[in-house]
This record gives structure tokens, sequence and C-alpha cells, in this order.
């Protein structure tokens, strides 16, 4: 079993558009966190929750909204899609927020049109 | 920003040790290291960990030195699966959490 799976693995869509990627971890972790990973392959932490509750939020434009219904679920919504927004975003979780191993997804390859 | 320093590439021949540096030179005392690697197209996977002691699991060894100035990542007999981008992180605080700060890592290229 898939400890931390995204869905979809890959979405094209239009500039302007919405969409969501959803994520689940089947670990019985705390603390989930989203990443994003550019054209330059850096991977730069977005927004990390715990227990449902935002924890760290980098700097990320506010069409990016995060919604965790539960501590398994961690979705991410972004409104009104930019060509930059294009990037593979990978979900990760861990135990709790302090020196913990965290565990990535597959990722979503998000592009742009 | 990054806390840490890696060579932004290495080959190594299948069946050798591969042996990865990375320098963080301002590592804090309670501060660990963490090792990853991202294989292509898939999502970072842990390798190890450790403080101030050399750790050793079923992947690889980790030493680090007395002064946690620096560490060493050893893959003891490198397959072509090896074959990778591996990133050494210190993790640092941001705001009320801590969370990992990926360099642009080392690009290990196993070689038949």
């Amino acid at each position: 079993d898939t400890a931390v799976s995204q869905t979809p693995k890959y979405l094209v869509t239009q500039m302007g558009n919405d969409k969501s990627i959803k994520c689940e971890q089947n670990l019985g972790h705390d603390t989930m966190y989203w990443y994003k990973q550019d054209s330059k392959k850096f991977l730069k932490i977005m927004f990390s929750y715990n227990n449902k509750e935002l924890i760290i939020n980098e700097t990320v434009p506010n069409r990016f909204s995060p919604k965790s219904p539960d501590k398994a679920h961690l979705n991410l919504h972004i409104n009104s899609l930019e060509l930059g927004d294009s990037a593979v975003y990978f979900c990760a979780s861990s135990r709790t927020t302090t020196q913990e191993t965290q565990y990535f997804g597959p990722g979503t390859r998000l592009l742009v049109l | 920003d990054a806390k840490t320093t890696q060579p932004p590439s290495m080959d190594c021949a299948e069946g050798r040790a591969a042996n990865l540096p990375c320098n963080h030179s301002t590592i804090s005392g309670n501060e660990y290291v963490y090792w990853y690697r991202q294989i292509h197209s898939q999502g970072p996977q842990y390798i190890i960990h450790g403080l101030k002691n050399n750790e050793t699991n079923e992947m690889a060894s980790l030493i680090i030195t007395e002064d946690r100035k620096s560490s060493t990542l050893i893959l003891p007999h490198a397959t072509l699966r090896d074959t990778a981008v591996y990133y050494c992180i210190v993790r640092v605080a941001i705001n009320y959490g801590q969370n990992f700060v990926f360099g642009p890592g080392t690009r290990l290229s196993v070689l038949p």
C-alpha cells in the first residue's frame, strides 16, 4: 500500500482555471506538507499542516489554498492558474513537526498552457 | 536558503563505494543531518540521518566529522539504480515549525 498518495499524477490545464490536487497518507502522521519543484529542480516548501492546522506558509500567493479535512488528508487548491505554476508538486508527511523523517508522495506534474 | 554545500555532480563505477560529501559549517548543536535522494520522476526518498555519531542502515552509512561541520554519505556497493540526485539537508526553524530546505544536491551517476 502506498504510504503517501497523490492524485492526479498529471494535470494539464489552461491559464486562468482553478484546479485541485489531493494528498492522502495512511501512516498515521500528524504533519503534512506541500512542496513545489520547479523547472530548475529546486524543491521548496510551500505549506506545512499539523493536526489540520496551518503552521507554515512560505510566502506562497494566496491563489494557493491548502485544505486539511482531517489529519490524513491535505489538498491543494489553486485558483486562477498562471504559466509560472507549472511544476511538480509533492506532498509529504511526518510523524510530528520536529526532527522527523518526511515521507514523500510520487508527485503531481502540473502543466499550465 | 540551504545551509549545506554539495558538489553538483559525481560519477561512480558500479559495484564501487560512492562517497558523497556535504559541508554544513553553520550547523547548530541540535540540528540533525538528513540525506534524501530523488530518482528521476519520483518523490524524494529518505536514506539516513544523524546527529553526532556515525550511522548505518540497510541503504547507506553516514559519517559525521567530530566538529559536525561536514558529513559523508557512503553507498557501499553502488548499483545502476542508485543513480539519482542526493540531497544533504539540515533542518531549519521557520516560524513555529521546522522544515527541510533542499539545495540543488549532488547528481550521482553510477556507470556500468
